[in-house]
């Protein structure tokens, strides 16, 4: 069964702290990994990773993939209170445009 | 340009009523899908299509319907409501077969089953 592991579940940081977050896989047909900031509305995609060791950066957010050994981490530096959201990890598997979902990290930056 | 548009974004239901959540993209997207998101549980997939006339169940596919008959529309319908399917539900299209699609959202759709 496919599945899609993300850890820590919860993550309460200070801001100018700098965090990583986890997802593991196990998914047949591996096409990419992506992932999403979700703040009470609809997910918004942060980065998609389809090569291993190749690291993706937007400004004080960067991803990078594992493929060997089936992980991604997204890393944010200096934390602000906008990071403070759910953090989801989707795998995309075979060519059918469907993902699979990790259960989310819930991130909190206190001021 | 529109992108993925839901409808409605609130409703509330009681135990037994049918009703239909719609979803339609102006993109051209060949892949439409479902998701509901329940708390601490991330996006489930319900039903997924890849193309007009062609739809396949995903995760959690129980109480719901689907149709594709234009490439534009998927509608989800739950035909007679339940409790468990109270939830936050995402439509979801993506244009791309090969290696690293990506996904547009909907803005979701508040669905209370009382």
């Amino acid at each position: 069964e496919d599945k899609v592991v993300q850890s820590p579940l919860s993550l309460v940081v200070h801001e100018g702290d700098t965090v990583t977050l986890n997802c593991s896989y196990e998914v047949t047909n591996f096409r990419s990994l992506l992932w999403y900031k979700q703040e009470k509305k609809a997910p918004t995609f942060l980065f998609m990773l389809t090569s291993s060791g190749i690291e993706k950066k937007s400004g004080r957010l960067s991803s990078i993939l594992d493929k060997k050994e089936l992980f991604s981490i997204l890393n944010i530096t200096a934390t602000q209170t906008g990071d403070s959201a759910v953090y989801l990890c989707a795998v995309g598997s075979g060519n059918t445009g469907k993902l699979i979902f990790g259960q989310g990290t819930t991130l909190q930056v206190k001021p | 340009n529109a992108g993925v548009t839901q409808t409605p974004k609130f409703q509330v239901l009681k135990t037994g009523q049918s009703m239909t959540l719609q979803c339609a993209q102006d993109m051209n997207h060949e892949y439409m899908s479902w998701y509901r998101q329940d708390p601490g549980m991330g996006l489930r997939l319900i039903h997924y299509s890849v193309g007009a006339g062609i739809t396949d169940q995903g995760e959690v596919p129980n109480g719901y319907n689907v149709s594709r008959s234009t490439t534009e529309d998927f509608p989800l319908r739950l035909l007679s409501a339940a409790p468990s399917q109270t939830s936050v539900y995402f439509c979801a299209s993506s244009y791309s077969r090969g290696l690293g699609n990506t996904i547009y959202f909907g803005e979701g759709s508040w669905l209370t089953v009382v």
